[in-house]
């Protein structure tokens, strides 16, 4: 599968912060997805991107899928402790075809 | 139950044992996946369902053996594995293969530890 390039690796904030976060891929995707895993969980479907340039909101979290279809944001706001946990990238070239993953980015927020 | 389900939660075998997960889905879907998560890497897609028929074996190693008796069930059937298998097993299902493959629901996931 292509490579998807998530970053950062970890994050550790306070609440109340906001938070951005990003992927990156060799090639481009015709699907940007983010998912979030909590611990001992699976993950859960986040936010599904479809076209280059959208942007998309889900609550305190707003989604981009970037205008070379190469890469996608997430942003978080106003972050509040049970935003923890792993936040994962992944891009689908068309329905049907595997979804790559990114390596996730962990994020930790203190009270 | 809701949602889909996967049982055991945590598995610790030896490397000469014989194992199965299994995975249920009460979404009325009818594609469901198999996927490996090792720490720091990328989810891995090992099988692929669609209507009870494998579409998919990512280069997936014969001591893994998947079974699909109906749409709402899954299973994989271990045997001989190494420690390198251990790895958090996730199920997954999605409405079919073509139909918004890209919204998957995720099981909890099995642990399974190698020894």
């Amino acid at each position: 599968g292509q490579q998807l390039n998530q970053s950062p690796q970890s994050m550790f904030i306070q609440e109340g912060e906001d938070v951005s976060m990003n992927c990156t891929s060799s090639s481009i995707f015709n699907t940007w997805l983010w998912y979030k895993q909590d611990p001992g969980e699976g993950p859960v479907l986040l936010i599904a991107l479809y076209k280059a340039g959208e942007l998309t909101s889900n609550g305190r979290l707003t989604a981009q899928f970037g205008i070379t279809r190469k890469d996608s944001f997430l942003n978080i706001s106003a972050s509040i402790p049970s935003d923890v946990g792993i936040y994962f990238c992944a891009g689908q070239l068309y329905s049907g075809y595997a979804l790559n993953f990114g390596k996730g980015t962990s994020l930790l927020v203190t009270p | 139950e809701t949602g889909v389900t996967q049982t055991p939660r945590h598995l610790v075998m030896g490397m000469t044992n014989k194992k199965s997960l299994k995975c249920e889905q009460h979404l009325g879907h009818n594609a469901m996946y198999w996927y490996k998560q090792s720490a720091k890497k990328p989810l891995e897609l090992m099988f692929v369902y669609n209507f009870k028929e494998q579409t998919e074996n990512n280069s997936v190693p014969s001591r893994f053996s998947p079974e699909c008796p109906n749409s709402s069930h899954l299973f994989l059937h271990l045997h001989t594995l190494q420690p390198e298998d251990s790895a958090l097993y996730l199920c997954a299902s999605s409405q079919d293969l073509f139909r918004d493959s890209y919204e998957q629901y995720f099981g909890p996931g099995t642990r399974l530890t190698v020894t």
